[in-house]
């Protein structure tokens, strides 16, 4: 069965702390997208990054990297120098199929809250 | 990226009465979904609207309670039938934006319903 695991529910950082939101998930498909989303106060999805089971390649954007391993099916996101504006609800979810047509499963949600 | 629009915002209803979401991109998509997150919650899908068919609906939901309309591939409905205090969330409709190869998924701003 497909799952997935946002182990903390909330992290609490002072400005420009590194900080990583964890992400385990659980599928049997060999072909599979994961997904990150923020959700700020204001309440819409922002989406982040998708990343495909193919591509084990780390990614960085600006502030923002991602860490996919297989080997113990995680795919981890770690904000530098987090600033105020980071402070919202993040989101893993995973996606199964080989066309990414199917429904996204979300994990619990992983509350981040930057002091300054 | 597709730019998806939601009517209304939020709404207070009575009990046992019913509200009618619309969904609203500005480019054809093959693909619409209907989320529900519950206050403090994750997201779930309720279902997956198909363009001239009826809607495939996830375990726990039944057309009775959100029936769904896709006439065309630019616009959904979700009705939220009988509503009790339960259904207070936050409705968000999701798109399946599969121009090139990107197939990302994006979502709307969400309707905010509170059931009194």
């Amino acid at each position: 069965a497909q799952k997935v695991t946002q182990a903390q529910t909330e992290i609490s950082v002072v400005e420009k702390e590194d900080v990583t939101l964890d992400c385990v998930y659980e599928t049997r498909d060999t072909t599979y997208y994961l997904f990150w989303y923020k959700q700020p106060p204001s309440g819409e999805l922002v989406f982040l990054i998708r990343r495909n089971s193919f591509d084990e390649q780390n990614e960085i954007s600006g502030r923002y990297s991602w860490n996919f391993q297989k080997s113990t099916s995680s795919f981890n996101f770690t904000i530098t120098a987090s600033q105020v504006v980071d402070s919202a609800v993040y989101f893993c979810a995973l996606s199964e199929g080989s066309y990414n047509t199917d429904k996204l499963i979300f994990g619990t949600g992983t509350r981040l809250q930057v002091f300054p | 990226s597709a730019v998806i629009s939601q009517k209304p915002s939020r709404d207070i209803c009575q009990r046992g009465t019913s509200l009618t979401i619309q969904c609203q991109v500005d480019s054809q998509v093959t693909m619409m979904f209907w989320y529900r997150q519950q206050p403090g919650q994750s997201l779930t899908l309720i279902a997956t609207a198909n363009q001239g068919s009826e809607a495939t609906y996830e375990s726990g939901f039944v057309i009775d309670k959100f029936p769904i309309s896709r006439p065309n591939l630019t616009f959904s409905t979700l009705t939220v039938s009988n509503m009790s205090p339960e259904d207070s969330s936050i409705y968000l409709c999701s798109v399946l934006d599969s121009g090139g190869l990107n197939n990302e998924q994006f979502f709307g701003p969400g309707t905010r319903l509170t059931v009194l």
